[in-house]
């Protein structure tokens, strides 16, 4: 079956680490996004990439970094300057003119 | 630029009665529209979206959304709550100039009383 898997699903860190989040999709979509929700606001735009070797900032992309070596694989690094990294973190991927298709998330947790 | 309004961040309905939850967007060009639902702990499910054809659009698990493009509306409905439909539920607008960028409501969380 085609999705995207994202892992872990519980990650634990202490402040001041960096930690990488996986995300990876054998739907063979081209574009590939990932977004924070925090309760109440709704999910929020933090990078996406269109294409292979090649991504772009959402609306709050300040203290993240990605890459984008592979079609399969988005992971999304959450550094140390992000100053409230605690939240869901949700990966999705589509084809053009298709919605978004949502992995199962990732919840942090840094303390 | 896009927004999207859900009013009312939670809802309760009985079992069996009708759910309705609000969506108003803006867009400055003819929009996609969806409405996704999330189980706790998990990604957003795809309910239903409207792509300019037929102005109502039915989803799965018997919801359907209406787009008024007079009122700048995309509300939600089921004629008859179950206790699975308790959720968290997403509207979202998509700019057609913008392929598949979404911008995200803040979300209405339903619950379902028996």
């Amino acid at each position: 079956d085609g999705g995207i898997t994202q892992s872990p699903k519980y990650l634990f860190r202490k402040e001041g680490q960096n930690v990488t989040l996986s995300c990876e999709q054998n739907l063979n979509h081209d574009a590939m996004y990932w977004y924070r929700q925090d309760p109440g606001q709704g999910l929020r735009l933090i990078y996406y990439s269109q294409i292979v070797n090649d991504f772009q900032k959402g609306d709050i992309a300040e203290g993240y970094s990605v890459s984008r070596e592979k079609k399969e694989s988005f992971p999304l690094t959450v550094t140390s300057a992000q100053k409230n990294p605690t939240a869901f973190y949700l990966c999705a991927s589509s084809i053009r003119g298709s919605p978004l298709h949502f992995g199962n998330g990732t919840r942090l947790t840094v303390t | 630029a896009q927004s999207v309004t859900q009013l009312g961040s939670h809802v309760s309905v009985s079992e069996g009665a009708l759910v309705l939850l609000r969506c108003n967007y803006s867009s400055s060009v003819p929009p996609y529209l969806f409405w996704y639902v999330q189980y706790p702990n998990q990604g957003l499910q795809l309910l239903l979206k409207y792509t300019s054809a037929a102005t109502l659009v039915k989803g799965i698990n018997g919801f359907e959304a209406e787009f008024k493009k007079s009122e700048t509306s995309f509300h939600l409905t089921k004629p008859s709550a179950h206790m699975s439909d308790a959720a968290e539920y997403f509207c979202a607008v998509s700019d057609l100039n913008a392929g598949n960028m979404l911008t995200f409501g803040g979300g209405t969380r339903l619950m379902v009383k028996p």
